[in-house]
């Protein structure tokens, strides 16, 4: 069975760039979770949905950040404009809804 | 709000030998634990859950147990492997959905 797939697996971006992250979750997960892995602040959430529908944002760092769900096997995450603090590893994860999530390979991330 | 702890940063181990990592949490209205385990350069991979009702949980070759008294959780490995060398995270989170991870304990076995 496919996993997580995230794409694409490296970014490099200049300051002020826009940037689009790609999640696509495992078939029948109901629940889809966009991470952010830095040294300093360690694994934290950014935002979940549950059946496409954004439950809860509130780790999303500022308005810059933004996240999406148009269908159930489908989610973006967009930075605009990016910044050089914003460099990280984006992890997104699926799970059905209450039960463990799996996490994809990540998008390791890059602003110069 | 929940946070949560690891005991040590690092753990060295014997092949062979069993390891035991450990967790702390903050809220005690948490009702669901996880394990997770991280190569180098990979995601995050599940390991092992337990959820509020239980106090012990086994798979293979690892052993989650749950204190909710003095909420602690630990990790057992059994048996450890040179595979096992990795980053283990804990998180915990009520109702499964918000998880909230600790920082995470390298594990290195050796030779």
């Amino acid at each position: 069975d496919a996993g997580v797939i995230q794409s694409p697996r490296h970014e490099v971006t200049e300051m002020g760039q826009e940037v689009t992250l790609r999640c696509k979750p495992i078939s029948g997960h109901n629940s889809l979770f966009w991470y952010r892995q830095t040294m300093m602040r360690g694994l934290e959430l950014l935002i979940y949905f549950n059946n496409n529908v954004p439950i809860d944002d509130s780790g999303m760092p500022e308005d810059r950040f933004s996240a999406k769900m148009p269908n159930a096997s489908f989610s973006t995450l967009k930075i605009q404009p990016s910044e050089p603090r914003d460099s990280a590893v984006y992890f997104c994860a699926s799970s059905r809804q209450g039960y463990e999530q799996y996490f994809g390979p990540g998008t390791r991330l890059t602003v110069t | 709000g929940e946070s949560v702890g690891l005991h040590l940063p690092t753990l060295s181990v014997q092949e062979g030998d069993n390891s035991i990592i450990n967790c702390a949490y903050s809220n005690s209205a948490s009702d669901y634990f996880i394990w997770y385990k991280q190569e180098s350069g990979k995601g995050p991979q599940f390991i092992i859950d337990i959820r509020s009702n239980m106090d012990k949980r086994q798979g293979q070759r690892v052993t989650v147990l749950l204190n909710k008294t003095v909420k602690h959780l630990s990790l057992q490995i059994a048996a450890t492997q040179p595979g096992d060398s990795a980053v283990y995270f804990c998180a915990v989170a009520k109702g499964a959905q918000k998880l909230v991870f600790g920082q995470g304990t390298r594990l290195t076995i050796n030779p």
